[in-house]
């Protein structure tokens, strides 16, 4: 089972607005990542969020962690027809060791 | 930085035959991830290996799928036989830490 589930699964979304993606999971982790994929490529580590962290920047992302609901959200600001992408967040369950586990992930559409 | 090379990027095989897939890591990284991806979801997870040991095989059917990490550089990952339901996108990753994973362009494999 997947211990992480995006929402929505898809959204589509003008050039220039903002997209706002959510991730909930199931138990404790060390950190929560955000990765893009493309169309037909590999995926893109986007951006690390550790446990004792509640808010993180990189460029036109923005990402939010809150522990006590298990969930993290991906704001992505003054989205691009590039952004168009899955988007998938992924956590390391704190299980003793560092095993990734990956979302259904969120599909991005940015309409120019 | 050279990134993670696989092979083939494509395959097509008959239910029952055999198949075999490549991974080049990032030199210099000691961990390499094995994901199987099946259209419309998450990667999961098939097998991690920290240089040439194995850190978690949980996920990977071990009657038909097998993985080895030669010299702890190299990896190979194959299915015999195959099924159907074996059909999906098989990525490789690398990383130098626990968090951070570079994945490569993923071998696409259909089954018959």
């Amino acid at each position: 089972s997947q211990q992480g589930e995006e929402d929505p699964q898809a959204l589509s979304i003008q050039e220039g607005e903002n997209a706002t993606m959510n991730c909930s999971y199931k138990t404790s982790i060390n950190n929560l990542q955000w990765y893009r994929q493309n169309s037909g490529r590999g995926l893109v580590h986007l951006i690390l969020i550790r446990s004792n962290e509640r808010e993180k920047h990189s460029g036109r992302l923005r990402v939010t962690l809150d522990t006590s609901k298990k969930s993290s959200s991906l704001l992505i600001t003054a989205s691009r027809a590039a952004d168009t992408a899955s988007y998938f967040c992924a956590t390391d369950a704190n299980t003793g060791g560092f095993k990734t586990i990956f979302g259904a992930g969120t599909r991005l559409f940015v309409k120019a | 930085e050279a990134g993670v090379a696989q092979s083939p990027r494509y395959k097509i095989i008959e239910k029952r035959q055999s198949v075999a897939f490549w991974c080049n890591p990032i030199s210099g990284h000691a961990t390499l991830y094995w994901y199987q991806q099946i259209l419309g979801q998450g990667p999961k997870l098939l097998i991690q290996f920290q240089n040439n040991g194995v850190v978690d095989d949980s996920q990977l059917p071990k009657d038909r799928f097998s993985a080895e990490r030669l010299k702890g550089v190299d990896s190979t990952l194959k299915i015999q036989p195959a099924k159907l339901e074996d059909s999906a996108v098989y990525l490789c990753a690398s990383s130098q830490d626990v968090y951070e994973q570079y994945f490569g362009p993923g071998t696409r494999l259909t089954v018959t």
